[in-house]
């Protein structure tokens, strides 16, 4: 099993650009989640899905968006890349709420 | 009230010795409490979860020691090694809530 898997590694955007990081489980798992990591401050929650076609705001949602059309797939969009977003995104998912969460291996965004 | 504090933000521990990393948290919902080891470049990955019904788990030199009344959860790391060295994060969550909270995390490095 490939578990979670994220595309890009590694993308440098110029300010105002756009993206979409990817992210696709071979778990079946209906949760899915979008953490961005910055230096000692943890793990904050970007977005949430708790099964296809549903999604919820988490902690700083200010600047994403996601779709959620498939139990698999749970892509998260930058719209007009600001240097604040510069950051280390996470995907992962749980096959539930108060299980624990397989992470992807992470996309090390830059925005100049 | 949804934050989970930790300390030390960093820590150095000798080979063979233990190493400890505290958490609190005020949310008394909480109901569900894992942590994760990150090593440089990965993603987190789940080291071992309590639940509040007992107040200890034990898994290999990892145990978790877990204190309602005081709302605190300690990870205790007997005979750390060199491969223990990494950034541990304890997280939170309940059962009515979004997703795991995460504490800031604590970089550990065990010296030979």
């Amino acid at each position: 099993n490939a578990g979670v898997t994220q595309t890009p590694k590694f993308r440098i955007l110029k300010i105002g650009q756009s993206m979409t990081l990817q992210c696709a489980q071979d778990m079946n798992h209906n949760y899915m989640y979008w953490y961005r990591q910055d230096p000692g401050m943890g793990l904050k929650l970007i977005y949430y899905s708790v099964g296809a076609g549903i999604t919820d705001k988490g902690e700083v949602p200010n600047g994403y968006n996601v779709s959620r059309s498939t139990t698999e797939d749970f892509p998260l969009r930058l719209e007009l890349a600001a240097p604040s977003q510069t950051s280390v995104y996470f995907c992962a998912s749980g096959q539930g709420q108060n299980y624990g969460y397989t992470f992807g291996s992470g996309t090390r965004l830059t925005v100049v | 009230q949804q934050q989970v504090k930790q300390s030390p933000q960093s820590l150095i521990v000798q080979k063979g010795g233990i190493s400890i990393i505290n958490c609190a948290y005020e949310n008394t919902a909480f109901d569900y409490f894992p942590w994760y080891q990150q090593f440089p470049g990965k993603g987190p990955a789940l080291l071992i979860a309590i639940r509040p019904d007992v107040s200890e788990k034990k898994e290999g030199r990892f145990t978790i020691s877990f204190n309602k009344s005081a709302k605190q959860f300690s990870l205790h790391i007997m005979d750390s090694q060199p491969g223990d060295s990494a950034t541990y994060f304890c997280a939170a969550s309940s059962q009515a809530g979004t997703a795991l909270i995460f504490g800031k995390g604590t970089t550990l490095s065990v010296s030979s």
